[in-house]
């Protein structure tokens, strides 16, 4: 199957700070990318949809100036996670899409504020 | 919106068959997907179903029918390493998903 690299795989802030979360497609082009979060022994929950070269669809309830997402290329996408909180701490997963119906995932990044 | 709902837990032993159950609510339909994630691990995909019926993949199978809201996953001659949750996805458009809380797969010797 297709290749999506997320980098990095761990990470620890400090609370106040800003952390930037990277995810590629390696080996097509992700016309769609998706982010998730997920709470430990929870489902993965949508937070949005990006599309290259236009602004992201936050789900509801997700704060658009808290975690900005950029798809500027059709192979990468970044979540950035502003002004990090403890209750930030979660996995982040993305999975690209490139028109098909499977989405593939990348490895996923902990992050934990502290 | 969408809603799905599976079991949360079930066991089985070595060598067996176990069958997940999947139902779900949606306005819009393209598919169901299934899901493996292992602790710790991202999701990985295992089997997509879009019409009624069994998709085969391995010892994987994933059925679905439309008109009963319903879909299930097979996983046969089970090994160990076959515990971790399971999820059902809905598919409502182009690699968009809405995931069920997932089922967390006991294997036992």
């Amino acid at each position: 199957g297709a290749v999506v690299s997320q980098h990095p795989s761990r990470v620890i802030c400090k609370s106040g700070t800003s952390v930037k979360i990277e995810c590629r497609s390696l080996d097509f082009q992700a016309t769609t990318m998706f982010w998730y979060r997920q709470f430990p022994k929870q489902s993965l929950m949508l937070m949005a949809t990006s599309n290259e070269g236009s602004k992201a669809t936050y789900e509801q309830g997700v704060e658009k100036d808290k975690f900005l997402i950029n798809h500027a290329s059709l192979t990468l996408s970044t979540l950035t996670v502003t002004s990090a909180h403890p209750e930030d701490s979660s996995f982040y997963i993305c999975s690209a899409s490139s028109g098909g119906f499977e989405a593939f995932f990348g490895q996923g990044t902990r992050l934990t504020v502290v | 919106g969408q809603s799905l709902e599976q079991p949360s837990e079930v066991t089985a032993v070595e060598g067996a068959i176990v069958q997940i159950n999947c139902t779900y609510q949606t306005s819009g339909f393209y598919g169901l997907s299934w899901y493996q994630q292992h602790d710790g691990g991202a999701p990985t995909f295992l089997s997509y179903n879009a019409l009624d019926g069994l998709e085969e993949t391995g010892r994987f199978s994933s059925f679905l029918s439309r008109s009963d809201s319903y879909g299930y996953l097979l996983l046969q001659e089970l090994q160990m390493k076959d515990s971790a949750s399971y999820f059902c996805a809905l598919r409502t458009n182009a690699g968009k998903s809405t995931f069920g809380d997932g089922t967390t797969l006991t294997v036992k010797p």
